[in-house]
């Protein structure tokens, strides 16, 4: 089956550093999200990007489906950025499959 | 407009009882899926319903779990004779019609955090 894969599994950051989640996946895709699961288990839309670049704030991501990777790029990282970053993707079925996602942790 | 959404947001069940969790979508969806997040995992798909109608439960355990999205009303997962091993956040997405528009985005709710003692 499709596989999706995150990296790194873990990262410690302190306040105001810059960092780049990446989410490799096996197959072609017709829908890629990034969340954001903070520390009280709230899940937070912050991407629907199959393809291209977006823009939100602090946060941007890339997805390049012919080489089968999206990137998270989180700018000038704040304390409430903590918390769990997942990717998901679908690929000709409805069912999202999510990655084991990226702890982020950042210290003021 | 308001998102989806669940409950309970906590519930707490003893071993043996039937929980049911209750998921409405945002206004204008008409699909809904059911995903589960046992502790310290990532998020797995359990069941793909439209109204009156169930796409794909290919992730649902065979045994004690249902789910149903009827006509009126919100959507339920139903688990029977609960078990420890079921404690876990269950969360419910919903979507437009993604062969309409392909727009495939899928939003989702607080969660439903069940614990079984």
């Amino acid at each position: 089956g499709i596989q999706v894969e995150q990296s790194p599994p873990d990262l410690i950051l302190q306040e105001g550093a810059n960092s780049t989640l990446r989410c490799n996946f096996s197959d072609s895709v017709n829908n890629l999200q990034w969340f954001h699961q903070n520390p009280w288990g709230q899940l937070i839309n912050l991407f629907y990007i199959p393809s291209g670049t977006k823009q939100n704030g602090r946060l941007s991501a890339t997805t390049v489906a012919t080489e089968r990777y999206s990137l998270l790029y989180i700018s000038s990282s704040q304390t409430t950025d903590s918390g769990v970053y997942f990717c998901a993707i679908a690929y000709n079925t409805d069912k999202l499959i999510f990655g084991t996602g990226t702890r982020l942790q950042v210290f003021p | 407009n308001a998102g989806v959404m669940q409950n309970p947001r906590h519930l707490v069940r003893r071993r043996g009882q039937e929980a049911r969790l209750r998921c409405s979508p945002m206004k204008g969806h008409s699909h809904v899926y059911w995903y589960r997040q046992l502790p310290e995992e990532g998020l797995k798909f359990m069941v793909y319903l439209q109204k009156e109608n169930i796409i794909d439960e290919s992730g649902m355990p065979k045994e004690r779990f249902s789910a149903e999205f009827p006509k009126e009303g919100p959507s339920i997962l139903r688990i029977q004779q609960v078990v420890r091993g079921d404690s876990a956040a269950y969360f419910c997405a919903s979507s437009p019609d993604p062969r309409r528009g392909h727009n495939y985005e899928q939003y989702f709710g607080p969660g439903t955090r069940l614990t079984v003692t």
